[in-house]
């Protein structure tokens, strides 16, 4: 199984809302991402999880709030979002056992396309 | 300057023409290319993977890399309408805490029409 699923593949949220993203791969990677699309621009990282550890966050605000319950899955908490957060959510994993290298061949979902009234 | 630069196109070619995509980048230290392919509201596959410099082959995909000149091309031969897509180069360092953080390019539009 070489697929990463996210759920749900599309959410229309008001400013005031709380709503959750979840991602979900079983090809036992231990490296989770969070990225943000605009369109026609590259994806823009968010949050690294490594082994389960937040490992990087790129100075995200904190309306955003990352969760790993476990190897398997990715959770994005959302709260009090603008407009402008309005993007597609994509999630990645890569293998990032093995060395530096093993972080590289990032598999990516097919994302979740936000909207933020 | 930004640390990678991709020509965002568009690109229109009949099919069967050979595409050329390139990305030029300003880090010595990028160790690690990637070119990754987006259809239209989906998300981005894994092409091609290529360590240092040299080139990869993959059917009708070649990738190349020139470290020298910190240049790295995507090559299709054959276009099919079915590689209309948004292709994104992407590279990163060895730097082992950096956790995988890759730097895109802007992404190269291609449409092969029929």
């Amino acid at each position: 199984d070489t697929e990463v699923t996210q759920t749900p593949k599309h959410l229309v949220m008001g400013m005031t809302n709380k709503k959750s993203l979840k991602c979900e791969q079983h090809m036992g990677h231990r490296a989770m991402y969070w990225y943000k699309q605009k369109a026609k621009k590259p994806p823009e990282l968010m949050f690294v999880y490594s082994y389960e550890k937040l490992s990087i966050n790129e100075s995200v605000p904190s309306r955003f709030s990352p969760e790993c319950p476990n190897s398997s899955l990715l959770n994005l908490h959302l709260h009090a979002l603008q407009p402008e957060d309005s993007a597609l959510y994509l999630c990645a994993s890569s293998d990032g056992r093995l060395g530096s290298g093993s972080y590289n061949e990032q598999f990516f979902g097919p994302g979740t396309r936000l909207t933020v009234l | 300057q930004k640390e990678v630069e991709q020509d965002p196109g568009p690109l229109s070619v009949p099919e069967g023409a050979i595409v050329s995509l390139n990305c030029t980048y300003s880090n010595s230290a990028f160790q690690y290319f990637m070119w990754y392919r987006q259809y239209s509201r989906k998300g981005p596959e894994l092409l091609m993977y290529t360590y240092s410099s040299g080139n990869k082959e993959d059917g009708r995909f070649t990738a190349q890399v020139d470290k020298s000149s910190k240049y790295i091309s995507l090559f299709i031969r054959d276009s099919q309408p079915s590689d209309s897509a948004t292709y994104l180069c992407a590279m990163r360092g060895m730097i082992y805490n950096q956790g995988g953080k890759l730097i895109f390019g802007q992404g190269t539009e291609l449409s092969v029409k029929p």
